[in-house]
């Protein structure tokens, strides 16, 4: 069974601080896919960023990137320069690569982002 | 991109009654659909898989009965939950797969429907 881990609930920063997200999970796949979704207040699930397990290099959106480590199975989101528009819930979600690859997510952590 | 409709936004409707939800995939084939129903401050809990053309497959502890779910084409969904009470009041979010480039798969949600039961 897949599970994931964000161990932080809430989070707050400044405006134009760093801030990284955790996130571990647990999968006996050796080749998956791994999310880092954005809920904003609107509520529309809106995808950041997206790595692919069998790839060594770290993806990277803009002020999005990732710390994947696939052995520790961790997949910590790191936003730099943070606005105030990053304001959100933000879910990890690992993904099975076969079947019906069902998504489902972490506890979450929300993040706000003060001015 | 890939775009998801659902609808409706919101709904209100009377205890017993019955209310359908609908997921659409835009601008592309759908055969995976996914139903989530999400509390207020909590994360999303997925409550079954939708397949196309054949029954949808229920997470353990989701009533098949109460959220009937069809998913009688490539680019359409629904969810209806019937009989409804107070306590089917919730946030219910659509999910579709879709393939991006080359062989990634991605998913894209609708934009989800607010359902109060009074």
């Amino acid at each position: 069974a897949q599970t994931v881990t964000q161990s932080q609930p809430e989070m707050s920063v400044q405006e134009a601080e760093t801030v990284t997200l955790s996130c571990t999970y647990d999968t006996s796949e050796s080749n998956y896919y791994l999310f880092w979704y954005k809920q904003p207040p609107s509520r529309q699930m809106i995808l950041v960023i997206r790595q692919e397990a069998y790839k060594q290099q770290n993806a990277t959106e803009n002020r999005f990137s990732v710390n994947f480590q696939k052995a520790a199975k961790s997949f910590s989101l790191k936003i730099s320069d943070s606005q105030l528009g990053d304001t959100a819930m933000y879910f990890c979600a690992p993904p099975k690569i076969q079947g019906a690859q069902k998504l489902v997510f972490g506890q979450g952590t929300r993040l706000t982002i003060n001015p | 991109g890939a775009v998801v409709s659902q609808h409706p936004s919101r709904v209100i409707c009377k205890s017993g009654t019955s209310v359908k939800i609908e997921c659409r995939s835009l601008d592309f084939q759908a055969t995976t659909m996914f139903w989530y129903r999400q509390f207020p401050k909590q994360s999303l809990m997925l409550m079954a898989t939708s397949n196309e053309g054949s029954k949808a497959t229920y997470e353990q502890g989701v009533e098949k009965d109460k959220f009937l779910i069809n998913h009688a084409s490539l680019t359409l969904s629904t969810l209806t939950v019937t009989s409804a009470h107070p306590e089917d009041s919730s946030f219910y979010i659509c999910s579709a797969r879709d393939r991006g480039p080359g062989v990634t798969y991605g998913y894209t949600f609708g934009s989800g429907t607010r359902l109060t039961v009074v």
